[in-house]
């Protein structure tokens, strides 16, 4: 079965300064993997997903991007963050039956 | 119109009532219906798979798909203190890259 690490668990960044969130899968190859955003109290919004290395589509544009320099690696940066973009991330890798598995997510707050 | 739509709740039951949980969609070409556990400040897990229309059950859950009227139930018989979490229903269809979710339901079982 697959796992997802994802970290870190919790992150407090200030306004303007830069992000990267990182998550490697274990127990496959060549997942296709997704990054989501949660705001309290709303369902999951698809950011980017992945269908292999280099290969990354944006779902929204925003202040984010995406990156997958290795087959288990995807990687969610911004250069500069905006209070908008608090939230809860999930990296999720697609299984065989078309079910995710998710990592364990990252709550960000920008102050 | 959302693509999936699911009453975000709360939904509060005592322990051992049977606990009906629902999504509409809109989308007519969704073939796979998933239901994903999560509780507070994790990821969500998959909980229940179906292909397709009928019934598929597993211990306490019961997952329905009734693809004629675009409705998904999942029902959860004897609930538990620890079945209190939020409840996300998804589905996607065949060969689709992107699952769709909904808003969840937070559940809470009261001992």
């Amino acid at each position: 079965s697959q796992t997802i690490h994802q970290w870190p668990a919790t992150l407090v960044q200030p306004v303007g300064s830069p992000l990267s969130l990182e998550c490697t899968v274990e127990g496959t190859s060549n997942p296709n993997l997704y990054w989501y955003r949660q705001a309290a109290g709303r369902g999951l919004q698809l950011l980017f997903y992945s269908v292999g290395i280099g290969q990354i589509s944006s779902e929204v544009p925003q202040n984010l991007s995406a990156s997958r320099p290795q087959d288990r690696q995807f990687i969610l940066s911004s250069k500069k963050l905006l209070l908008s973009d608090s939230g809860f991330y999930l990296c999720a890798s697609a299984g065989g039956n078309y079910g995710y598995t998710f990592g364990s997510g990252t709550r960000l707050t920008v102050v | 119109q959302k693509e999936v739509e699911q009453d975000p709740g709360p939904l509060s039951v005592p322990e051992g009532a049977i606990v009906s949980l629902n999504c509409t969609y809109s989308n007519s070409a969704f073939q796979y219906f998933m239901w994903y556990r999560q509780y507070s400040r994790k990821g969500p897990e998959l909980l229940m798979y179906t292909y397709s229309s009928g019934n598929k059950e597993d211990g306490r859950f019961t997952a329905q798909v009734d693809k004629s009227s675009k409705y998904i139930s999942l029902f959860i018989r004897d609930s538990q203190p620890s079945d209190s979490a939020t409840y996300l229903c998804a589905m996607i269809n065949t060969g689709g890259f992107k699952t769709i979710f909904g808003a969840g339901t937070r559940l809470f079982v009261k001992a």
